[in-house]
């Protein structure tokens, strides 16, 4: 139980265009996302935590404009990079969290390259 | 914003030695969790505790919640070749304002020789 799955798991684009990268809980219903940022053999940063219904909350820093984020349903969550630029390359996890639970599961990650 | 000790970076073990890694706070934490990472891969769940003075195995895995409650250690015996990856340590501080928001450790790189 408690699997999380991305997608796409890599995406290639070029700078200026916009990429969805979509999030879901396969066996269990999350009340609660969060979108991670993570740098090669660096830390998860914490991005933003989307709640179901409800407009995500961003950490400082983040531009709420560049990083739109969605969670339409209890099982999925998306975020969309708008306007990328190289500087947004990094490799992006989700994870997932049921009501009332502490425990994060995460999502196998999403490679984003922008040319 | 809050950070978590992880200690130490890196370690470098010849395969069949026991590892200990740990994680220590300024502040007291609800809950600990310790997850493992492979490259290119998100990071996977191995042990989570929820109470202080809690210790749980997991096969080769040992993880105790701290009795003070700002600490938590993950040993690992017996290490094989598989258990190379990078573990973090993370924790829900006590009295936090956002909910299920998790503090993160940097991470404790390990690779084992065979």
């Amino acid at each position: 139980g408690a699997v999380v799955s991305q997608h796409p798991s890599w995406v290639i684009c070029k700078s200026g265009t916009s990429v969805k990268i979509e999030c879901r809980s396969l066996d269990f219903q999350a009340t609660t996302m969060f979108w991670y940022r993570q740098f090669p053999k660096q830390s998860l940063m914490l991005m933003a935590t989307s709640n179901e219904g409800s407009k995500a909350t961003y950490e400082q820093g983040v531009e709420k404009d560049k990083f739109l984020i969605n969670h339409a349903s209890l099982t999925l969550s998306t975020l969309t990079v708008t306007s990328a630029h190289p500087e947004d390359s990094s490799f992006y996890i989700c994870s997932a969290a049921a009501g009332g639970a502490d425990t994060q599961y995460f999502g196998p990650g999403t490679r984003l390259t922008v040319l | 914003g809050q950070q978590l000790n992880q200690s130490p970076q890196s370690m470098f073990i010849q395969e069949g030695e026991d590892v200990s890694m740990n994680c220590t706070s300024s502040s007291i934490f609800n809950t600990w969790l310790w997850y493992k990472q492979e490259p290119g891969e998100g990071p996977v769940l191995l042990i989570a505790l929820y109470k202080a003075g809690e210790l749980t195995s997991n096969g080769r895995l040992t993880a105790q919640f701290g009795i003070t409650r700002k600490d938590s250690f993950l040993n690992i015996s017996a290490s094989i070749p598989s258990d190379v990856g990078i573990y973090f340590c993370a924790g829900q501080p006590a009295g936090g304002t956002s909910y299920g928001k998790l503090t993160f450790g940097q991470g404790t790189i390990l690779t084992v020789h065979p």
